[in-house]
């Protein structure tokens, strides 16, 4: 009931396209949902958040498209650039303060150019 | 500017020896964690400290320990490093907000 299933685990994406990654999760008492970057050789590094109050948040490329019903949140990369090729984890949390946050198993996200 | 730094950042060591790998974020953030990062499987937490002399265990935290003296230091010990515990280490902090502030990682091989 704490898994955050994240799919897919890679994704090839040309230059000014769409990615998208998905995510799933089943503790309904998660109310905090971040998505994280990592660069090789760096930690990871907060993207874009979002709590279950709102169905959809956009920061610039950015967007997290959530469904409470169907407990799954995406993340969508518009004109996606190779400087995005990175990791990124989904992760959701029972209140603020990073106590309790379970992260998706990754997916590697390569921009051909 | 205030950050959180982890040392070593890369290190070769022998199964059974005890290992300590330190943290230190300049933030004065009260929150601190360890987690580990292994291909397929994420970040998973280990241990995590609420503040000085608190201390809890994550999920994986069978072989590891860790010790609160001060709000800037985290260290993590594997007492009798196992060859399963070859890994990348990140160490993270945080205040109310949510975010985790993570370190650039400490890369463990047990030989």
């Amino acid at each position: 009931q704490q898994q955050v299933k994240q799919s897919p685990q890679s994704l090839i994406v040309q230059k000014g396209g769409i990615s998208i990654i998905n995510c799933a999760y089943e503790n309904t008492a998660f109310d905090y949902f971040p998505w994280y970057q990592q660069f090789p050789g760096k930690g990871p590094a907060l993207l874009i958040a979002i709590r279950p109050d709102v169905s959809e948040k956009k920061e610039g490329r950015f967007t997290i498209s959530f469904n409470k019903s169907a407990k799954q949140f995406s993340l969508h990369i518009m004109d996606s650039q190779p400087g995005d090729s990175a990791t990124y984890f989904c992760a959701a949390s029972i209140g603020t303060g990073g106590f309790k946050t379970i992260f998706g198993a990754g997916t590697r996200l390569f921009v051909k150019a | 500017d205030a950050e959180i730094t982890q040392s070593p950042r890369h290190k070769i060591t022998e199964t059974g020896r005890q290992v300590t790998l330190a943290c230190h974020q300049t933030w004065n953030h009260n929150n601190m964690f360890w987690y580990r990062q292994d291909l397929g499987h994420g970040l998973r937490l280990i241990h995590y400290s609420y503040g000085v002399q608190d201390t809890n265990k994550g999920e994986v935290s069978d072989g590891y320990s860790v010790s609160r003296s001060n709000t800037e230091d985290l260290p993590l010990t594997l007492e009798s490093a196992a060859s399963s515990q070859t890994s990348v280490y990140f160490c993270a902090s945080s205040i109310t907000t949510g975010e985790l502030f993570f370190g650039e990682g400490s890369r463990l091989t047990v030989l």
